[in-house]
């Protein structure tokens, strides 16, 4: 069965600081890989994708992350962070041959000090 | 702008009833899907739509759980017989096709 692991659940930081967030899926298969974000008290919204093509793909707000096919992994990264990126991180993965479903990791709280 | 909206926003109820929770998706978007999320853990999924067809419905949990959706429309999920288990927030998301997933606000379903 398909599942996702974000190893750190909950990440405190000083502004300026680099950020890297750890995915790791398991699927045998080709795979569309997500980051969702939520900010307190909004939906969640697509922070990037990754398709096909370049694996390093670039997101909304600085964000960006790298598909490493053979460490099934999608880490996320931002070079400096704001305080305003404390919010809740989703790594997700939908496999090409399902009917579309996303098989969410339980998310990793980050929250970023002034 | 028209996301997808959810319906009532927070339901408290008592063991035992039933509930019925209300998606209107983003026009045109013919894909839907309903995730729960229990506390401090990530979304589960549900059921999904194409259409007003669910071509799976692996994610429900158990046969009190019951979901239908109008065309390419609004989608009501039912909880019959309500248990405390039950307690979660229930998103719903639409898309066109396989690409990105938009979601709703959720429903904060608490049952006493």
């Amino acid at each position: 069965a398909q599942s996702v692991s974000q190893h750190n659940h909950h990440v405190i930081l000083s502004e300026a600081a680099s950020l890297e967030l750890g995915c790791n899926y398991s699927y045998g298969g080709t795979v569309n890989l997500f980051w969702y974000v939520q900010y307190p008290g909004q939906h969640l919204q697509l922070l990037l994708k990754y398709f096909s093509g370049d694996p390093l793909v670039k997101g909304i707000k600085g964000f960006e992350a790298e598909f490493i096919k053979s460490k099934f992994s999608f880490n996320l990264r931002k070079p400096s962070v704001q305080w305003s990126d404390t919010a809740e991180y989703f790594c997700a993965v939908k496999g090409s041959s399902n009917t579309g479903k996303l098989i969410f990791g339980q998310g990793t709280t980050l929250q970023v000090k002034p | 702008g028209a996301g997808v909206s959810q319906s009532p926003s927070n339901k408290v109820t008592e063991k035992g009833k039933d509930v019925e929770l209300r998606c209107d998706p983003i026009s045109g978007h013919t894909a839907l899907y309903w995730y729960r999320q229990r506390l401090g853990q990530g979304l589960e999924f549900l059921i999904y739509f194409q259409g007003n067809s669910a071509p799976d419905k692996s994610g429900l949990p158990s046969d009190r759980f019951s979901a239908e959706r109008t065309g390419e429309s609004v989608s009501t999920l039912t909880i019959q017989r309500t248990q405390q288990e039950d307690s979660a927030v229930y998103l719903c998301a639409s898309s066109l096709s396989s690409s990105e997933q938009f979601f709703g606000p959720g429903t904060r379903l608490t049952v006493l």
